[in-house]
């Protein structure tokens, strides 16, 4: 299976400061298409996961363009260029290349 | 309005059975690849299944296989989870989720758009 390693887990940043998350995969997602399939979703605190972000950058209707995809291969980001308080929950990667379909374990994001 | 409404969970025994239902409505059921993504408690997603557009392709984490099955019913705009033989460890929050598929790309990929509120199982004595 393919393992999605994030980084941080907890990631506690002040109001309009950017803030980074990595994610790393055991294997390349690259696909036999070469189409790269990686997800990002948004988790708020009591609400179901929203999709942010689809095939390493193309950001969902209605997500602010403060947040970013980006990467290759092994090597993932969401970006958020000016954290809001609205974007307090946990965040994961999650790789659609390859079953079983693995999520990251997660990264926190809080208000300093 | 496009959305997933599950149902169906609740106490079971160990060893016991249940049957989620989930309930499609707003959008072309038939045209979309479906999965099941579970939370347990203060943890992380973990998916557990995945089914295709006739319910003739099925996929599972390795830790449900032979006890989980996933189906659909296209007729009734519904996805189902049976699980059987449950542990303690399936305890969690169950999402049904819709897993675009892309005609283009003749692929579905994880890209879960369209999440229910999920339903609650718990197994316990």
């Amino acid at each position: 299976d393919v393992v999605m390693t994030q980084s941080p887990l907890s990631l506690p940043v002040t109001l309009g400061q950017p803030a980074s998350i990595s994610c790393k995969s055991s294997q390349s997602l690259v696909y036999s298409d070469e189409k790269t399939y990686l997800n990002w979703f948004q988790q708020r605190p009591g609400q179901s996961p929203r999709r942010l972000i689809y095939k390493v950058s193309y950001r969902d209707s209605g997500v602010p363009d403060r947040f970013s995809g980006s990467g290759s291969g092994t090597d993932f980001t969401l970006k958020i260029s000016r954290v809001e308080a609205e974007d307090v929950g946990v965040y994961y990667c999650m790789q659609g290349t390859q079953w079983p379909y693995t999520f990251g374990q997660g990264t926190k994001l809080e208000i300093k | 309005e496009v959305q997933l409404v599950e149902s169906g969970g609740g106490l079971a025994q160990p060893g016991g059975s249940l049957r989620l239902s989930c309930a499609a409505s707003g959008f072309s059921f038939s045209r979309n690849y479906m999965s099941w993504v579970r939370q347990a408690p203060g943890k992380g997603l973990e998916w557990v299944a995945n089914i295709n557009l006739d319910g003739s392709e099925e996929k599972y984490v390795d830790s449900v296989k032979g006890r989980f099955t996933i189906s659909r019913d296209n007729t009734k705009n519904s996805l189902y989870l049976q699980l059987s033989s449950l542990r303690a460890e399936d305890t969690a929050l169950y999402f049904c989720a819709r897993d675009p598929y892309v005609v283009t790309d003749n692929v579905a990929y994880g890209a879960f758009d369209i999440w229910g509120p999920g339903t609650m199982v718990i197994v316990s004595t």
